[in-house]
């Protein structure tokens, strides 16, 4: 099993550029999240999706879109990439969701908005 | 939004030194509290779920209490070792399909 797997690892992107970061997970999970992590800011959640067909906001979603395409594939849209969305973006997903369970995360995409 | 506070925010060791770290949570909406252990350049990962007030885990030379009651825990690690060193994150599962993470505390165990 690849667990939870994210691409791209590194971008650049120029302000007003649009882009997807992609997420995938191949543990049959029903819920999956996505984060962003800044210096001093620990983990903040974007959007998540609790079952396929689901999508939610979180603490953070200005500027993002989410989509689950499927129960495998949440992926997080950039529509008019700004330097504040300048951070490192993770993607996790959850068994079944319950907050009892535990998190499983991706490796990471590093995003630079210049 | 719920408020997950840890403290300190970074600290340094000697390696041997036993050493611990908290986190505070509002004691109101409490279902479960996690801890993450993440380390530089990789994604966190799980150390701890805990949902009873008193719960007590241990994995090693690492463990964590829980009060529930007036909303803190305790991560503790005994006889620090230089592979210790990374952030480690509390997370408070309440009563949405989410967690929410505090900022961490950094350790460094210096050899």
């Amino acid at each position: 099993n690849a667990g939870v797997t994210q691409t791209p690892k590194f971008q650049v992107l120029k302000t007003g550029q649009s882009m997807t970061l992609q997420c995938a997970q191949d543990m049959n999970h029903n819920s999956m999240y996505w984060y962003r992590q800044d210096p001093g800011m620990g983990l903040r959640l974007i959007y998540y999706s609790a079952s396929e067909g689901t999508t939610d906001k979180g603490e953070v979603p200005n500027g993002y879109n989410v989509s689950r395409l499927n129960k495998r594939e949440f992926s997080l849209r950039l529509e008019s990439a700004a330097p504040s969305q300048t951070s490192v973006y993770f993607c996790a997903s959850m068994p079944r969701g319950l907050n009892t369970d535990t998190q499983y995360f991706g490796p990471g995409t590093r995003l630079t908005v210049l | 939004i719920l408020n997950v506070e840890q403290s300190p925010q970074s600290l340094h060791v000697q390696e041997g030194d036993s050493t611990n770290f908290t986190c505070s949570f509002p004691s109101s909406n409490f279902y479960a509290l996690h801890w993450y252990r993440w380390e530089t350049a990789k994604s966190p990962e799980a150390l701890f779920v805990m949902t009873l007030n008193g719960d007590e885990k241990k994995k090693g030379r690492i463990s964590a209490t829980l009060n529930t009651k007036e909303g803190y825990s305790y991560l503790y690690i005994k006889g620090s070792q230089p592979e210790d060193s990374a952030t480690y994150l509390c997370a408070l599962g309440g009563s949405a399909r989410q967690l929410t993470f505090g900022s961490g505390t950094q350790l460094t165990v210096l050899p």
